[in-house]
């Protein structure tokens, strides 16, 4: 499964949008790009999910470049709630594991 | 509905205690996942399940770790003559479909720590 690159931690000031970016130039044709998040002392949780187009649930929007080699995950309103480390992971949509990585620490300000 | 669960949520075991961990999946899902969690790392890969079998064990880091799925339901998660390198948080996640793809909804950890 491709690597992927985030920045170790961020800010973002309440109420605002939290744009997190993820590089994965080498991503394959058939690779997913997928968002967690893990709020301390939990399990992760599943976000998102992606291929090529643009996705948006009640959580958050995934933005995927044309050509696929990086993406951002926008948490449209943060909140304290939000604060958390988010990895972004890109696998074969039959794969059998996440390679989670290190992830970007995001801390949500009053 | 309930979500996964693990238990128990801590453990402590002195070097060279053998301990085992259990993971409740959700019901009805096929696959099941365990992980590795180091402190200030993400989770790493431990071994794959769908229903019984067991599929991938490619990331058990040493013949000490040994994991069982007998009835396609509850798993457990045994570690022999622990080390205090195998101090971390074991993850138990599942997924409905039987390759594992898609969503995995991840239970809340086990943290294991040997003295």
């Amino acid at each position: 499964d491709a690597k992927t690159t985030q920045p170790p931690s961020m800010d973002c000031a309440e109420g605002r949008a939290a744009n997190l970016p993820c590089n994965h130039s080498t991503i394959s044709g058939n690779e997913y790009v997928y968002w967690y998040r893990q709020i301390h002392s939990q399990g992760p949780q599943y976000i998102i999910h992606g291929l090529k187009n643009n996705e948006t649930n009640e959580m958050a929007s995934l933005i995927i470049t044309e050509d696929r080699k990086s993406s951002t995950l926008i948490l449209p309103h943060a909140t304290l709630r939000d604060t958390a480390v988010y990895y972004c992971i890109v696998r074969v949509f039959t794969g059998n594991q996440f390679y989670f990585g290190t992830g970007t620490s995001l801390t949500v300000i009053p | 509905g309930a979500g996964v669960s693990q238990s128990p949520r801590y453990k402590v075991a002195k070097r060279g205690q053998d301990v085992a961990l259990r993971c409740d999946p959700i019901s009805g899902h096929v696959s099941l996942f365990w992980y590795q969690q180091a402190l200030g790392q993400g989770p790493e890969f431990l071994t794959y399940f769908q229903n019984e079998a067991q599929l991938d064990k490619s990331g058990l880091p040493s013949d000490r770790f040994f994991a069982e799925r007998p009835e396609g339901s509850v798993s457990t998660l045994k570690i022999q003559r622990t080390q205090q390198e195998d101090s971390a948080v074991y993850l138990c996640a599942s997924s409905p479909r039987d390759r594992g793809t898609d969503t995995q909804y991840f239970g809340p950890g086990t943290r294991l720590t040997v003295l």
